[in-house]
């Protein structure tokens, strides 16, 4: 597609539910990432993905977050037991290696609340 | 460790006023210097990027920003502001190719006709 697309656009869950959130980047875009922005904050780094590979997963907050992109394309990201902190904009951003150096392009968003 | 701050939470300019937004960051080398603009709802979009060379680094919609090596800083500068920049505005840093950016916490920008 033209852009990022994420989906859903919010998401409500009760504490202690699953959710997963999707990503799907600009067609054959190589790398892939994922933020986390709180409520008047800047986005903090969550995972990075080279096509299916997790090369770099250092900002997951806890072992209930888990990321995926099986076939280098669309990816997931999960949260197990969600907690009312977890509540956030889960932002997705891919980008092109062959473009400029980061020429990074974000999706909207989901925005996530716990109650 | 890669920091940004961004000292001003928010910022009230006139429309047709001039601007500048602040910000500082801590990286020991060369750092990759950002400047994106969300508006509310929105995804971020980049307005400029600095890797090298000319510290005045022209952007989209109007904007510069100036490196200066010593003060750590990286200042966004727009000479006329109009109604439609209202936004939030993020610095960030990054160390290398295709690596994560690390943000700053953004400022807030009003603007008053």
């Amino acid at each position: 597609g033209a852009g990022v697309s994420q989906s859903p656009r919010y998401k409500v869950a009760k504490r202690g539910q699953d959710v997963a959130l999707r990503c799907d980047p600009i067609s054959g875009h190589v790398s892939l990432f994922w933020y986390q922005q709180a409520l008047g904050q800047g986005p903090e780094f969550l995972t990075y993905f080279q096509n299916e590979a997790q090369l770099d997963k250092s900002g997951l907050p806890s072992d209930r977050f888990f990321a995926e992109r099986p076939e280098g394309s669309v990816s997931t990201l999960k949260i197990q037991r969600t907690q009312q902190e977890d509540s956030a904009v889960y932002l997705c951003a891919s980008s092109s290696l062959r473009t400029n150096n980061y020429g990074y392009t974000f999706g909207s968003g989901t925005r996530l609340t716990v109650v | 460790a890669q920091s940004v701050t961004q000292p001003d939470i928010h910022i009230t300019v006139s429309e047709g006023a001039s601007l500048e937004l602040r910000c500082n960051y801590s990286y020991g080398a060369t750092p990759y210097l950002f400047w994106y603009v969300q508006s509310p709802g929105q995804g971020l979009q980049l307005l400029l990027k600095y890797f090298s060379g000319d510290t005045l680094v022209q952007g989209i919609k109007g904007f510069e920003a100036e490196f200066k090596r010593s003060q750590s800083s990286f200042n966004l500068r727009k000479p006329s502001v109009h109604w439609s920049d209202a936004a939030e505005y993020f610095c960030a840093v990054g160390k290398e190719y295709g690596n994560k950016l690390v943000f700053g916490a953004g400022t807030i920008l009003r603007v008053k006709s």
